[in-house]
């Protein structure tokens, strides 16, 4: 099983700063890896796929890199609509499997 | 609108047995596979079981061990997770998701509640 390790745990940070959000897979998953947000009693929702695809609607401040065995979400320049629980997992092997997630607050 | 709808969470005592299911709209349901995850109160997101567009392939979380079943009918529109032996370690929001054509998981339901107490 792959493992997905996301740092930092909690990242504190202003509206209008940038956010970065790191994951890390115990084994490459090539382009294989999607970001997923979170809000307090919501559904996640995808944001990111193939490591640097927004998904629709995803609005441009969001973006993503990386390949292998690291990856990187960043958010240019945080809303107050941002401030959330972001996952990262992978889809290339079974099981899929998530990052412990990165909550990202005020 | 696409949309996807759990339901059949509740209480169940240890040892016991559930049925989650999952309406399907506003896309060719039979076109898509699809998964359940799951989320412990307080944690983070846990792959549960995926099956392929016409069932003919499933795969489970190494920790299922042969208590869930993963089920579909494509002429109700519906996802289905039988889950049995059911212990404290399962209580969970438990989402269906469906897997988009990027093969990460573009569509979401608002998830249903399993709770194990007796």
């Amino acid at each position: 099983e792959i493992v997905m390790t996301q740092s930092p745990a909690t990242l504190s940070v202003s509206p209008g700063e940038r956010a970065t959000l790191s994951c890390r897979a115990s084994q490459s998953v090539g382009s294989n890896l999607a970001w997923y947000q979170q809000k307090p009693g919501q559904a996640p929702r995808l944001l990111i796929s193939g490591a640097s695809t927004r998904a629709t609607g995803i609005p441009a401040r969001f973006s993503g890199s990386g390949s292998g065995t690291e990856f990187t979400l960043t958010i240019s320049s945080l809303q107050s609509e941002d401030f959330a629980v972001y996952y990262c997992q992978q889809y290339n092997n079974w099981p899929r499997t998530f990052g412990q997630g990165t909550e990202v607050e005020i | 609108e696409v949309q996807l709808v759990e339901s059949g969470g509740g209480l169940v005592q240890p040892g016991g047995s559930l049925r989650l299911s999952c309406a399907a709209s506003g896309f060719t349901f039979s076109s898509y596979s699809m998964h359940w995850v799951r989320q412990a109160p307080g944690k983070g997101l846990e792959y549960v079981s995926a099956i392929n567009n016409n069932g003919g392939s499933t795969y489970y979380a190494n920790f299922v061990k042969g208590r869930f079943t993963i089920s579909r009918d494509n002429s109700k529109n519906t996802l289905y997770l039988q889950m049995g032996s059911l212990g404290a370690e399962d209580m969970a929001v438990y989402y269906c998701a469906r897997i988009g054509p990027t093969s990460a998981l573009d569509i979401w339901g608002q998830g249903t509640m399993v709770t194990v107490s007796s």
